[in-house]
């Protein structure tokens, strides 16, 4: 009940291309739900996140889209970038509780 | 922009030896948490704190570990007597937990034990 699940596991795209990562959870009191970047050596760096009660998020070409009855949320990179490759993880969590991370999706965007 | 840091960024130790990682979180913030990743895995919650005790704790955070805020500063995460799997990186993270469940990450620790 506690588990996120994130697909796929690694992620090739071209340069200009759309970057797709999925995210289902079980726990519906879960009603926080951001995306980390993170670089190799570093901490993972917050992207973007989104509460329940919207569908879609934007920031820049980052896009959150969240479907509350199916219970996924995903994130699309549009225009992906060389300098987005990187590990991207989707987490959840409950108010003031610690963030339940996904498996992590590694992202190589080639130009 | 204010930012979380940790220390030491790497600690090697001896399996059985007690460590103590170190955090400072940015300044305003009232919430407190660790995680580690092991090498090539996912980040896992081990412990939130607040108000000066714990708020919240994970599976993997059993008596071996334990936490503190010795000063208005500093967030320490102790192991008491290491062992082979606990190397991993550990990252300590801090959100202000009003009105939003942000966290910022500081760059980790590697602990490896030996």
């Amino acid at each position: 009940q506690q588990q996120v699940k994130q697909s796929p596991q690694s992620l090739i795209v071209q340069k200009g291309g759309i970057s797709i990562i999925n995210c289902a959870y079980e726990n519906t009191a879960f009603d926080y739900f951001p995306w980390y970047q993170q670089f190799p050596g570093k901490g993972p760096a917050l992207l973007i996140a989104i509460r329940p009660d919207v569908s879609e998020k934007k920031e820049g070409r980052f896009t959150i889209s969240f479907n509350k009855s199916a219970k996924q949320f995903s994130l699309h990179i549009m225009d992906s970038q060389p300098g987005d490759s990187a590990t991207y993880f989707c987490a959840a969590s409950m108010y003031r509780i610690g963030l339940i991370f996904g498996t992590g999706t590694r992202l190589q965007v080639f130009p | 922009e204010p930012e979380v840091t940790q220390t030491p960024s790497h600690q090697v130790t001896q399996m059985g030896q007690e460590v103590i990682l170190r955090c400072v979180p940015i300044s305003n913030h009232l919430y407190f948490y660790w995680y580690r990743q092991i090498l090539g895995q996912k980040v896992e919650f081990l412990v939130s704190f607040y108000n000066n005790e714990i708020s919240e704790k994970s599976e993997i955070f059993d008596d071996q570990f334990s936490v503190e805020r010795p000063d208005g500063s500093n967030f320490t995460l102790k192991i008491r007597s290491t062992k082979l799997e606990d190397s991993a990186m550990y990252f300590c993270a801090s959100g202000t937990g009003v009105g939003t469940d942000t966290q910022y990450f500081g760059p980790g620790t590697r602990l490896t034990v030996l």
